[in-house]
């Protein structure tokens, strides 16, 4: 079973700061947060992923709590082409499965 | 990199029939993952492969289903024989494991349609 909670669907206006929480209040010292989003009909893409540290790169901005039981995820400037279903996944290093949840739909509205 | 390959990209069947989806993953990883996608059960992970080992099959359906890899660049799932409820996106994922943090890498999928 997932180990993540996710609201299952967002809107966003385009050009604005898209915000995607997720909780996982059962999170363990030595689990990442992952972040994965799927465009209509392909595979998941990876976007971030963070361990206790905020993270950035080219895609996104991953922000977690200081007691790590909750994360959000942040697209600065939201395009249509963001539209799409985003994952949050916990998960450790040691052989543990990526366990997808239903994740939030997340619509970029012109 | 060409990425992880799927193929077929859409396959339709008749029921009874036997069905064989195949992945070549990135060069150089070391992890295969099998998921199936459906409306109703969302992403669910079949089985996963280390080092050409099958570590964890637990979410394979049933006997019908069986995976194999044989090597390192290449994977079989096959449905023997296939039914109507097998009609779903089956996805292949690679990544490079065994220490450090993991990314996956999917594939397009393969669409499989049971008549």
């Amino acid at each position: 079973d997932a180990k993540t909670t996710q609201p299952p669907s967002m809107d966003c206006a385009e050009g604005r700061a898209a915000n995607l929480p997720c909780n996982h209040s059962t999170i363990s010292g030595n689990e990442y947060v992952y972040w994965y989003r799927q465009i209509h009909s392909q595979g998941p893409q990876y976007i971030i992923h963070g361990l206790k540290n905020n993270e950035t790169n080219e895609m996104a901005s991953l922000i977690i709590t200081e007691d790590r039981k909750s994360s959000t995820l942040i697209l600065p400037h939201a395009t249509l082409r963001d539209t799409a279903v985003y994952y949050c996944i916990v998960r450790d290093n040691y052989g543990q499965n990526f366990v997808f949840g239903p994740g939030t739909r997340l619509s970029v509205l012109p | 990199d060409a990425g992880v390959i799927q193929s077929p990209r859409h396959e339709v069947t008749e029921m009874g029939q036997e069905v064989t989806l195949r992945c070549k993953p990135i060069s150089g990883h070391n992890s295969l993952f099998w998921y199936r996608q459906t409306m109703m059960r969302g992403l669910e992970l079949l089985i996963y492969f280390n080092n050409n080992v099958p570590i964890d099959d637990s979410g394979m359906p049933e006997d019908r289903f069986s995976a194999k890899m044989p090597n390192a660049s290449f994977s079989t799932l096959k449905i023997q024989p296939s039914e109507p409820r097998d009609s779903a996106v089956y996805f292949c994922a690679s990544s490079l494991g065994g220490g450090g943090s993991e990314k996956l890498f999917f594939g397009s999928g393969t669409q499989l349609s049971v008549l």
